[in-house]
């Protein structure tokens, strides 16, 4: 079965730390991969996508991405956390198949993250 | 203003009422989708809407049902509302080009009590 894994309920960093955001994908064919954010009583808020290319992928807000296909993962990462930055974060995967019929998105559970000053 | 808006952005009402969500979007968007977001069960699709003539359902549809009234507006409606409908919904639209590498715009939520 194709899934999204955040394997982290709550990742609690120091203002001023680097911050990772984990997410692990289990998908048939070519992924195509999301990074959302939710900030309290908000929508999501889409931050970046791979898709195909680079595998370290730039987003909003100074946050990063990197796509590894050997792990199947696709960590966001951020050089220096913000108390700004405290969020739900969720990934999202889309697979598509050698014939590249449409998949549906698969959301992972979402990660809340913790900035603390 | 925003580009997804939702309206109520709360309600509260009692079981067995029929309460309407409503959604409409100014981005020019074809698709439009309905989630309901519970904690610890993150997104669930409700309904997908690809055009003003294509309505899908997805993996939690049994319950609820939606109209498109246009290309900018697709409302959810809860027949007869259950105390386990309670939950935060949320309408997304995305651009139909490039379709699967594109991310989904979501209005801001309504946070749906069922008493």
């Amino acid at each position: 079965a194709q899934s999204v894994a955040q394997p982290e309920d709550q990742v609690n960093v120091a203002e001023g730390n680097p911050l990772t955001v984990k997410c692990t994908y289990s998908v048939s064919g070519n992924p195509y991969l999301f990074w959302y954010v939710q900030y309290p009583n908000r929508g999501l808020q889409f931050l970046l996508k791979y898709i195909t290319g680079d595998n370290l992928v730039k987003g909003s807000y100074g946050f990063e991405a990197e796509f590894n296909k050997s792990q199947t993962s696709f960590h966001l990462k951020k050089p220096s956390a913000l108390v700004s930055d405290s969020a739900l974060y969720f990934c999202a995967v889309r697979a598509l198949n050698n014939a590249g019929n449409n998949r549906k998105l698969i959301w992972g559970l979402g990660t809340s993250l913790a900035v603390n000053p | 203003d925003a580009d997804v808006t939702q309206t109520p952005r709360n309600r509260i009402t009692k079981t067995g009422k029929r309460i309407m969500l409503e959604c409409s979007q100014t981005k020019g968007h074809d698709r439009m989708y309905w989630y309901r977001q519970d904690p610890g069960l993150g997104l669930r699709l409700i309904y997908y809407s690809f055009d003003v003539k294509d309505i899908n359902k997805g993996e939690i549809s049994d319950g609820y049902s939606v109209s498109r009234q246009a290309q900018a507006k697709f409302s959810l409606s809860l027949e007869s509302a259950i105390p386990n409908q309670t939950a935060l919904y949320f309408c997304a639209t995305s651009d139909k080009a490039g379709t699967y590498n594109q991310p989904q715009h979501f209005g801001d939520g309504t946070r749906l009590s069922i008493l």
